[in-house]
């Protein structure tokens, strides 16, 4: 079992719904929680960076950390095409390795 | 200001060959990252500098790779021998030193072994 699971997808959905990106982990020592959006051809873009449990809202953008159930989502509302991108979640631990634990990324299309 | 920035953007080369990827990172991260990303794979970490130093290169796949990082900033990342295995976009990531910082990443290289 991977350290973190992330459906590839693709995940495709109409424009204007809300979509909800996934991953599990099995660390229980995860405490901060990442997750960045890749436009093809491009870098990871850092979207979201959390610590612990509970939520943060940025935008249209929530991110949702349930450390019990060693699950994290990256919800969006009012989808554009603009998000289609593959978005990775990371991780890491409060005096771990400086190198955090990436997902393999969840492939989004928007389509209008 | 100004992101982490990478060159070349593409690179096509014949096997054999060795090639240098240069990163500059954002001013004032002191730590400075490696990864490769092959198509459809996912983030494959390489090395990891703090300042000047790398604690950690468990990541590199032979001795054929190699990097180093100067005066705290630019890093370069270096093939020899070049194999057509080695095809792959190469991302370069900085942070500021502590532990548990989000990693701001450049647009890679695309290096294209012939």
């Amino acid at each position: 079992q991977k350290e973190v699971e992330q459906d590839p997808g693709p995940l495709s959905v109409p424009e204007g719904a809300i979509v909800s990106l996934n991953c599990t982990y099995s660390n229980s020592a995860f405490q901060y929680f990442m997750w960045y959006r890749q436009y093809s051809r491009k870098g990871p873009e850092l979207l979201m960076y959390t610590y612990s449990s509970g939520n943060k809202e940025d935008g249209r953008f929530t991110a949702q950390v349930d450390k019990s159930s060693k699950y994290i989502s990256l919800f969006i509302r009012d989808s554009q095409p603009s998000d289609s991108a593959t978005y990775l979640c990371a991780m890491s631990a409060v005096g771990g390795s400086y190198i955090p634990t990436f997902g393999r990324g969840t492939s989004l299309i928007v389509h209008p | 200001g100004a992101g982490v920035s990478q060159s070349p953007s593409n690179k096509v080369t014949e096997k054999g060959k060795d090639v240098e990827l240069r990163c500059d990172p954002i001013s004032g991260h002191t730590a400075l990252y490696w990864y490769r990303q092959s198509l459809g794979q996912g983030l494959e970490f390489l090395i990891y500098f703090q300042g000047n130093s790398a604690p950690d290169k468990s990541g590199l796949p032979s001795d054929r790779f190699s990097a180093e990082r100067t005066g705290g900033s630019v890093s370069t990342l270096t093939i020899q021998r070049t194999q057509q295995e080695d095809s792959a976009v190469y991302l370069c990531a900085s942070s500021y030193g502590e532990r548990n910082q989000p990693q701001h990443f450049g647009d890679g290289t695309r290096l294209s072994i012939l």
